[in-house]
C-alpha cells in the first residue's frame, strides 16, 4: 500500500524569507501524482502545486516549486518570499492506481513571523 | 459560480442518531469523495463514487453509509453505528477518477453530543 510521510510536524519562517517542507511516499508504481494542499484556518483545502510523475521537470507555481526527486520517492515544497497568507497546514498526498483517492500525509503546519 | 457546496457548516447529532451530510456540485465531475479529518491527521478516505449509481468502501467505511443517484450528488450518512463520529468531513470531486487534481468543499464539521 502506498504511504506519505512528512516528518516536520511543525515549520516556521521568517516573513519574506524561503521555506523548505518535506514528503517522501512509498509506492511501487511507475506513473503516479503528487500534490501539495494547503488547508488554513477556514479549513478550505486549496490546491498548491501539482507533479506528474513522468515529467522530469520540477512543477513551478509562482513562489511555489517542488523538488522531485523520483528515485528517492521524495517530493518538496519550496516557498520562497513567504508572506503571512502563507501561513496554514501543509498537506502533501499522493494520487495512484485506478481508485483515484489521494493519500495524504499528516501534514506540517507552516507559522510565518512578521 | 462552478464548485462545490457542503451543508451544513457546522452539525450537532446526539448519541444514537443517524446524521446526512449533504455534498453537492456543478463541475460536471464524474468522480466524488468523502473525506475524514482528525485533529493531527491528514484526510482518510471514507467512501468514493466513479460514476452515478456506483460507489466503493475507502479504508474506514464502516458505520458510513453513501448514495450517487445524481451525478451532482453524493450524500454521506453517518449512522449510529460509527462509534467515533466527531470530525471534520470533507468532500472533493475530480473530472475523473485517477486523473489530476481533486477540488474540495468547505467542509461540515460534526460533533455528537
Amino acid at each position: 500500500a502506498q504511504t506519505v510521510t512528512q516528518s516536520q510536524p511543525e515549520m516556521s519562517v521568517q516573513e519574506a524569507e524561503t521555506v523548505t517542507l518535506s514528503c517522501t511516499y512509498d509506492t511501487s508504481e511507475s506513473d503516479y501524482y503528487l500534490f501539495w494542499y494547503k488547508q488554513p484556518p477556514s479549513r478550505q483545502m486549496i490546491l498548491v502545486i501539482r507533479q506528474e510523475a513522468y515529467k522530469q521537470q520540477n512543477a513551478t507555481e509562482n513562489r511555489f516549486s517542488v523538488n522531485f526527486q523520483k528515485a528517492a520517492k521524495s517530493f518538496s515544497l519550496k516557498i520562497s518570499d513567504s508572506q503571512l497568507g502563507d501561513a496554514a497546514m501543509y498537506f502533501c498526498a499522493y494520487l495512484g492506481g485506478s481508485q483515484g483517492n489521494l493519500i495524504f500525509g499528516k501534514g506540517t503546519k507552516l507559522s510565518v513571523k512578521p | 459560480d462552478g464548485g462545490i457546496t457542503q451543508s451544513p457548516k457546522y452539525l450537532f447529532r446526539k448519541e444514537g442518531q443517524n446524521v446526512t451530510l449533504s455534498c453537492e456540485q456543478n463541475l460536471n465531475h464524474d468522480a466524488m469523495y468523502w473525506y475524514r479529518q482528525d485533529p493531527g491527521q491528514g484526510l482518510r478516505l471514507i467512501y468514493y463514487s466513479q460514476i452515478v449509481n456506483d460507489f466503493q468502501k475507502g479504508d474506514i467505511a464502516e458505520g458510513y453509509s453513501v448514495s450517487r443517484e445524481k451525478k451532482e450528488s453524493f450524500p454521506l450518512t453517518v449512522t449510529s453505528a460509527q462509534k467515533n463520529p466527531t470530525a471534520f468531513y470533507l468532500c472533493a470531486s475530480s473530472r475523473v477518477a485517477a486523473l489530476g487534481e481533486q477540488f474540495f468543499g468547505p467542509g461540515t464539521r460534526l460533533t455528537v453530543l
